[in-house]
Parts: C-alpha cells; structure tokens; sequence
C-alpha cells in the first residue's frame, strides 16, 4: 500500500515566527496533494492543495512546496499564530486512483 | 453552503451491539469517503461510495459496511463492536472523484 509519512510527530514554534510541516510520500506517480488541520474534537479542515505540475503554491500565510525529486512536500505557515496550533495531515492522491492517503500528522504547538 | 455534517456526534455503545453512523455530503457532492481515526494512527480508509456504489474498500473485516443513497447520503454500520473499534469516524465528500475531499466533524464512538 501507500505510505506518507511525517518527519517530525511535534512542532513548537514562537507566536509569530514562521513554522514549516514536512511530509514524505512514497508514490511518485501521485499527482495531487492536500495539507489538512485538525483541531482538537473536529474534523481536519482543508487548507491548501497542489498538483504535481506545480512546485509551490501560496494561500493566505500559508505556502506549500513539491519536491517531486525527493518526494517531499512542507507546508510554511507564515507569521504563526496561537490559532494556528492543531495537527497537520498531508494527504497524497495517486494518479492511479482515488483514493487518498494519509500521513500520522504533525501536531503543532504556538508558544504564545 | 452547508459543510459535511455527521450524526451523531457522540455515541457509546457496548461489545456485541452495533451501531449505525450518518454523514450528509456537501449539496452537489456525489462522492462520499469513510474514515477510522485514532489516536497515534493517521487515518485509516474504510470505503468510498459514488453515486450508491461502493468503489474502493479499505482493509477492514466485514463487520464494517456502508451504504450510499440517491441523494448522496450515506451510512455507516458496524456490527459486533468490539472495544477495538472505539474511534473517531470521520465522513468527507468530494464533488466526483480525484476532487479535493472535505470533512465532517465526526462521530465520537466509545466502545465499553
């Protein structure tokens, strides 16, 4: 099967400084990738998407980055904030199917 | 428009019982995705249904089975709980497939 896979498990950063989510994925025919946030007793909320044609894609404060080379995919979280505190999932679409896979997630902590 | 919405939100149940979950997609979604997730565990796929056909199926025994309706609705049921099966189980839709999937807030099961 799949697998995505996170570097780091825990994430504390500064109020305002920048924050940066990593994500290894395994199938390099995957063409379409998410960043999820999950608050604590909700459901994850989308927040940015790429495609594989792209290599970097910008949202509101927030930037994600494809490295189809490494596969390697991070979300940058400009100017963090204590609402920005959550656990993060990246989820990959291989272009074989549609079914989505899911990383164990980052859980990130904004010291205020 | 109105997000995904799941019912219910909580349940408790005990070993043996079964128990029915229901998710309403996004008017218009056609594709409805069930999810098991808990803790320590990223999320685990059960299955997807388009348009009242299942088309993907996650590695979960047959205790585990859902539904679709016409108009997009679906259920989940599992059967013969086991204590094992406490989780959040989460809904996402999508409007077809290989579409961005969005979530509902899930349904808190407790297995005693």
């Amino acid at each position: 099967g799949e697998s995505v896979g996170l570097h780091l498990p825990t994430l504390s950063v500064q109020e305002g400084d920048n924050s940066i989510i990593n994500c290894a994925y395994s199938n390099s025919a995957s063409d379409y990738f998410i960043w999820y946030k999950q608050e604590s007793g909700k459901g994850p909320q989308f927040i940015i998407d790429i495609r594989s044609n792209m290599d970097k894609r910008q949202g509101q404060r927030v930037t994600v980055l494809l490295n189809k080379t490494v596969k390697h995919l991070s979300l940058q979280i400009a100017a963090t904030q204590p609402g920005d505190s959550a656990v993060y999932f990246c989820a990959e679409l291989p272009n074989t199917g549609n079914q989505f896979y899911f990383g164990t997630g980052t859980s990130l902590t904004v010291i205020p | 428009k109105a997000g995904v919405t799941q019912t219910p939100r909580y349940l408790i149940k005990t070993r043996g019982q079964q128990v029915t979950l229901s998710c309403s997609p996004i008017s218009g979604h056609r594709s409805v995705s069930w999810y098991q997730q808990t803790p320590g565990q990223g999320l685990q796929f059960l299955f997807e249904y388009f348009s009242e056909t299942q088309r993907n199926k996650g590695n979960f025994p047959g205790r585990f089975s859902g539904r679709q309706f016409s108009n997009s609705r679906s259920e989940m049921n599992v059967s013969t709980l086991e204590l094992g099966d406490s989780a959040l189980y989460l809904c996402a839709s999508s409007l077809s497939e290989r579409h961005t999937q969005y979530f509902g807030p899930g349904t808190r099961l407790t297995v005693l």
